[in-house]
């Protein structure tokens, strides 16, 4: 089982939706918790992130943490074609270095 | 202002052949990671540096994986005796220091063992 799970979809939605995007982790120690964001041939690029439980909000972006279920997600409002690509959440120890990836999932925005 | 920048973009080496895959991270920064990517999936972490020391290489998936950052700048991904397994992108990631969170990837190298 890896440390963090996420659907790989693909997920397509019509311009103008609300998106959400989720992923679970198993390790109760991870501290830090980010999305980015990766267009086709191209690396990832950091969206947002959080420390601990809690919510961050971004523009369109929502990032959302709780750590009593080990759920992280990403709400992405008025969802734009521009928006279509691979999200992947990633979570950090307390005091590491390396990030944990989720497997990433593939959105589609329809216009 | 210059991100990092991986080299070449793309390399298809034939089964057995060394290849060398290079990443220039961005001017100061102190960590560099090596991350690969296999098609559909997320990144996996291969090996950190920080600036010349190499202190976490755990992610290397056999002895034929190999990198090194003598300066504690640009860096080098070795791969000996390439395998059909080892086709992946290779990304390389830099930040400014240890405890910032935020971490800024390459575009990759694309590697295609035939």
């Amino acid at each position: 089982q890896k440390e963090v799970e996420q659907d790989p979809g693909p997920l397509s939605v019509p311009e103008g939706a609300i998106v959400s995007l989720n992923c679970t982790y198993s390790n109760s120690a991870f501290q830090y918790f980010m999305w980015y964001r990766q267009y086709s041939r191209k690396g990832p690029e950091l969206l947002m992130y959080t420390y601990s439980s809690g919510n961050k909000e971004d523009g369109r972006f929502t990032a959302q943490v709780d750590k009593s279920s080990k759920y992280i997600s990403l709400f992405i409002r008025d969802s734009q074609p521009s928006d279509s690509a691979t999200y992947l959440c990633a979570s950090i120890l307390q005091g590491a270095q390396k990030l944990v990836f989720g497997q990433g999932t593939r959105l589609t925005i329809n216009p | 202002g210059a991100g990092v920048s991986q080299s070449p973009r793309y390399k298809v080496a034939k089964r057995g052949q060394d290849v060398a895959l290079r990443c220039d991270p961005i001017s100061g920064h102190v960590s560099l990671f090596w991350y690969q990517q296999a098609l559909g999936q997320g990144p996996e972490f291969l090996t950190y540096f920080q600036n010349e020391a190499q202190l976490d290489k755990s992610g290397l998936p056999s002895d034929r994986f190999f990198a090194e950052r003598p300066e504690g700048s640009v860096s080098t991904l070795k791969i000996q005796r390439t395998q059909q397994e080892d086709s992946a992108v290779y990304l390389c990631a830099s930040r400014d220091r240890p405890m910032n969170t935020e971490a800024f990837f390459g575009q990759g190298t694309r590697l295609t063992v035939v």
